[in-house]
This record gives C-alpha cells, structure tokens and sequence, in this order.
C-alpha cells in the first residue's frame, strides 16, 4: 500500500523558516517523479514544486521561486521542502504527492494526509 | 500559463439527479492530458478521471469525463449524498500544471 507521510508543518513567524519530510513506502520510491502540493485555508489547489527521481529536473511555481527548495533523499524515500522567507500567504496544509505513473507526465494519484503550516506574528 | 475556469462556482442538486461540471482552458491543452479530482470535507483531494475520460481504478462508472481542446465536462449521473464534495480540473501538459478554482457541489 502507498503511503505518504508529511510531517513539519506548524506555526512560524513571518520571515521565519520550516521544513517539511514526507516519508514514501509501499512503492519504489527511487522511480518516481514528487510534487507538493498546497491548499490555502478555503481556497484551492496550487502545485508549487516538484522534483524528478533523481534531482536531475525540479520545477517551483513563481510563488515560492527563491524561497523554497525541493529535494528527496532516495537512501531513505524521503522527500523535503525547505522554506524560507515565509509569507502570511504561504498559510496553507502541504501535501506531499505522486503521480500515477514513472511517466513525468501524469496527474497525481497518491496524496498524504497534509501538513499545516501557519505564517503568523 | 494555462489558466483553467470552472463553472459554475457552485451547484446545488438532488440525490439521483444528474451534475455537469464545465472545465474551460485559456489555450488547448495538449495531448488531453485533463484531470478531475474530488475533494471531500477535510480530506486529500482523490483522482477521478484522467487523459480526458478515463477513470481512475475504484472510481464508479456514474462519474465520466469528456471534452477537447479548451473545453472539459465532468458528468455525474445518478448523484449520491456522498458526492458532496468540490471537483478541481487540472491539466499536466504544460508546466505549470495548473488547476482550476473549483466547483462545489451541494446535496439537497
């Protein structure tokens, strides 16, 4: 069974900084494109970064774009997002993602269970 | 970017009932490659159908997906109370992969 485990989310400062892990299982975790995903409070889906399954191709939206980096560690199915510089905007529960397929293009299939992370003084 | 508008905002219907879902695209998207997800109360969003039309493993054959081009449907026939829940669209063509804003679907 696929499971994808987020943890890391909690209260920051504005300006401050959290990381994120999402631990993989059930799949191999080496062959897989990974995405976050976020959801602002009442609001819809924005896929903001995503990393290919060896680091060779990652994407961020322009929203984080030199704020958050993106990276998996393949030793321990483990994927990260560190974020900085954060912003009352990047309020929001962080899923971690994947895709239907090793295909890079594919929809997501497998979500976690979220991690909120709130930006507030 | 491919900016994806969801109508209507939201749609209030009656168990049996059937839902239309419209899904419009600023530019073609390209290879069909089209996504619905349904997201309930709470909860991760969950695929429903992609590539257009196909339904994702589990997904009961009461929900389809049609559409090309700049213009997508998600029809449910037959709605259920446990339906309640907001459809995103998303396509993964072309980076970013944008979703839509979403339509909520109420049960009467």
């Amino acid at each position: 069974e696929v499971q994808l485990v987020e943890s890391g989310g909690g209260l920051v400062q504005p300006g401050g900084s959290l990381r994120l892990s999402c631990a993989a299982s059930g799949f191999t975790f080496t062959t897989y494109r990974m995405n976050w995903v976020r959801q602002a409070p009442g609001k819809g889906l924005e896929l903001i970064s995503y990393i290919s399954s060896t680091s060779s191709a990652i994407f961020y939206a322009d929203s984080v774009t030199g704020r958050f980096t993106i990276s998996r560690d393949n030793a321990k199915n483990s994927l990260y997002l560190q974020m900085n510089s954060l912003r009352d905007e990047d309020t929001a529960i962080y899923y971690c993602a994947r895709g239907t397929s090793m295909s890079t293009i594919a929809p997501i299939l497998y979500w976690g269970q979220g991690t909120l992370v709130t930006v507030s003084s | 970017d491919i900016v994806l508008t969801q109508s209507p905002g939201t749609l209030s219907l009656s168990p049996g009932e059937r839902a239309t879902l419209s899904c419009r695209a600023s530019q073609s998207v390209t290879s069909s490659y089209l996504a619905w997800y349904q997201q309930k109360p709470g909860r991760a969003p969950r695929l429903l159908i992609y590539g257009v039309s196909s339904r994702a493993t589990g997904i009961p054959d009461r929900f389809s997906g049609s559409g090309s081009g700049t213009d997508f449907t998600l029809t449910i026939s037959r709605l259920e109370p446990e339906d309640l829940a907001v459809y995103y669209c998303q396509q993964y063509g072309n980076s970013p992969y944008t979703f839509g804003q979403g339509t909520k679907l109420e049960i009467k």
